[in-house]
């Protein structure tokens, strides 16, 4: 069962406007979400991360969003870049678990045209 | 300072061989985590050693996988015998601190099993 969904496998941006990419999870155990970033042939990047007590950390170019009551979680990119052309991967861990496993949705693939 | 190194970074077998994929973390890092994704699916944990012990090994898929991690520092993780099914990318990462601490990925093996 996956607890993870990244329920758009792709988006595509112009250069210069926002990227927002979305994550729903469904186990409520679930208190730090993170943000990973892969290029091709290369191991996920950490991007940003949010614990649950918060509902908003912003990074430079990046924010994530957290909405506990929808179970909802978003990352914004503005403004995008052609570089930020990669798949992006939504994580979260369960403190009730030992917490540091990951549980990883299926990743979004972003696209930056110019 | 060097990254998580995982090799081989491709490793071709004929079902029923034996394969072992190694990692080496970063230096200083007391967790090292394996994980895997198969084709179309999501990453997935496998499990998770503090210095040599193994803290959490939840994800193993089965007893024909092992993961040793020797005096603490690299590991190895070896498929015997190996599945079609076994087939995908597994990655390896490292964090230092508690559970929050930024897991750092390695490029990964890609097993083909034939």
């Amino acid at each position: 069962d996956q607890q993870v969904k990244q329920n758009s496998p792709s988006l595509s941006v112009q250069e210069g406007r926002i990227s927002i990419l979305n994550c729903d999870y469904t186990n409520s155990m679930f208190d730090y979400f993170l943000w990973y970033k892969k290029y091709p042939a290369e191991g996920p990047t950490f991007l940003i991360s949010i614990s649950s007590i918060k509902d908003k950390n912003e990074d430079g170019r990046f924010t994530v969003f957290l909405n506990k009551s929808a179970k909802h979680l978003s990352l914004h990119i503005v403004p995008s870049q052609p570089g930020d052309s990669a798949v992006y991967f939504c994580a979260a861990s369960d403190y009730s678990n030992s917490g540091y496993a990951l549980n990883f949705g299926k990743g979004t693939s972003l696209l930056v045209t110019p | 300072e060097a990254g998580v190194t995982q090799f081989p970074s491709h490793s071709v077998i004929e079902k029923g061989q034996t394969v072992t994929l190694r990692c080496d973390p970063i230096s200083g890092h007391d967790n090292l985590y394996w994980y895997r994704r198969v084709m179309g699916k999501e990453i997935k944990f496998l499990l998770h050693f503090v210095k040599e012990s193994k803290q959490d090994e939840s994800g193993m898929p089965n007893n024909r996988f092992l993961a040793e991690r020797t005096g603490g520092t690299y590991s190895t993780l070896k498929v015997q015998p190996a599945e079609l099914e076994d087939s995908g990318v597994y990655f390896c990462a490292s964090s230092q601190g508690g559970r929050k601490g930024i897991q750092y990925f390695g490029a990964g093996t890609r097993l083909s099993v034939l």
